[in-house]
């Protein structure tokens, strides 16, 4: 089993509407969660960071983190065609575990 | 501000030759990384430093070595060549463990 589980997708959304990715994983001494936004043939920019449970808003973008669940949550408002990019999480502390990533296009 | 520099961008090799990925980092960062990524894989660390002098492996290190003598460098070497090893290869670096990770533009890497 992988520590960290992410699905692909691709994800296709309208501009405007909102899009949901998420991840699971599976070590529960986990305290460091983050979204990485990777745009194609570049290298992976942080987007969203996370310490222990709750959520964390920034302009559009809201990251929410299910610790008894073992679960972690990406919503992004208000789409636009600049959003499209591969989201990958990436959760432990000096070692992270990334997801496979989620393509989003975003279309106009 | 450079950040995270890879050199060279783009490589072919053939099976059985050997070469150095460079990176260098002008942040004065502890921790780097090497991690290399595949379709439908993520990023997988191959491995990482913690410090000028030290190195550790990662998830995949088999076939790959690292040194690490300057604290603004990390080199991954490849003995020698296979075609599993055909991959983009990022470099990493934080100013400590748990804190936001930098990342270099990518090596394409293609081994025939």
């Amino acid at each position: 089993q992988k520590e960290v589980e992410q699905d692909p997708g691709p994800l296709s959304v309208p501009e405007g509407a909102i899009v949901s990715l998420n991840c699971t994983y599976s070590n529960s001494a986990f305290q460091y969660f983050m979204w990485y936004r990777q745009y194609s043939r570049k290298g992976p920019e942080l987007l969203m960071y996370t310490y222990s449970s709750g959520n964390k808003e920034d302009g559009r973008f809201t990251a929410q983190v299910d610790k008894s669940s073992k679960y972690i949550s990406l919503f992004i408002r208000d789409s636009q065609p600049s959003d499209s990019a591969t989201y990958l999480c990436a959760i432990g502390d000096y070692k992270l575990s990334f997801g496979a990533g989620t393509t989003v296009t975003v279309r106009a | 501000n450079a950040g995270v520099t890879q050199t060279p961008k783009f490589r072919v090799l053939k099976t059985g030759q050997s070469m150095t990925l460079l990176c260098a980092q002008d942040m004065n960062h502890e921790y780097m990384y090497w991690y290399r990524q595949d379709p439908g894989m993520g990023l997988r660390l191959i491995h990482y430093s913690v410090g000028e002098g030290t190195t550790a492996k990662g998830e995949v290190p088999d076939g790959y070595n690292v040194s690490r003598l300057k604290k603004q460098n990390f080199l991954l070497g490849l003995e020698s060549a296979a075609p599993s090893q055909t991959s983009v290869y990022f470099c990493a670096s934080t100013r400590q463990g748990n804190t936001e990770a930098f990342f270099g533009q990518g090596t394409r890497l293609t081994v025939v």
